[in-house]
């Protein structure tokens, strides 16, 4: 069974672009994920997906959104990039039950100079 | 005070011996406990759930909770040098419809041969 998987894995942008990432979730699970990790603050919910309906949202700015689509995948876009934005984001994917276990994808490496 | 806290090490050991991980929480409503293990450049992978209080043995790793402290302990025994990695320790309360996780920062741990 394939895990989750997440593109790209590395990406260098510069202040005021925007970036786009993406996960597949592992097969039949409909709930995604995502967090972001740095040394500093460690792993931080972004938000989470269900159905293609947003269930739950960190405490981040407006510049990070997302949205799942029909089969599961998902995409998240960061605007107007800044500095502190640089960090590796992770994908979960759940597939339902009571211990609400989360399968991580190996992350996006996002280097914003 | 972050709802999670942990040591982040880092953590040396030699082979073979017992290693105590540890995190203390403050939101009394977290039900949910897991440790994650995360390698180098990897996504975090999980180790051990528990629900609620109590002890929960794997092999050579065993989860401990405490809610009456707020306090949540992994033991590693007879460590390997594979057993090198960050830490992390997770939680959530029993609320339905969201499974988003509060973290620890992590504690990085080294096992020398």
């Amino acid at each position: 069974k394939a895990g989750v998987t997440q593109t790209p894995r590395y990406l260098i942008k510069t202040r005021g672009q925007q970036v786009t990432l993406s996960c597949s979730p592992i097969s039949g699970h409909r709930s995604v994920s995502w967090y972001q990790q740095t040394p500093g603050q460690g792993l931080q919910f972004l938000f989470e997906y269900f159905s293609e309906t947003q269930r739950n949202k960190g405490n981040f700015p407006g510049r990070f959104s997302g949205r799942q689509f029909s089969n599961s995948r998902s995409e998240m876009n960061v605007s107007t990039l800044e500095l502190g934005d640089s960090a590796l984001y992770l994908c979960a994917s759940q597939g339902g039950g009571a211990s609400g276990e989360l399968f991580f994808g190996e992350g996006s490496r996002l280097t914003v100079l | 005070q972050k709802e999670v806290e942990q040591d982040p090490g880092p953590l040396s050991v030699p082979e073979g011996a017992i290693v105590s991980l540890n995190c203390t929480y403050s939101n009394s409503a977290f039900q949910y406990f897991m440790w994650y293990r995360q390698y180098s450049r990897k996504g975090p992978e999980l180790l051990m759930y528990t629900y609620s209080s109590g002890n929960k043995e794997d092999g050579r790793f065993t989860a401990q909770v405490d809610k009456s402290s707020k306090y949540i302990s992994l033991f590693i025994r007879d460590s390997q040098p594979s057993d090198s990695a960050t830490y992390l320790c997770a939680m959530r309360g029993s609320g339905a419809g969201s499974y988003q996780l509060t973290f620890g920062k992590g504690t990085k741990l080294s096992v020398i041969p």
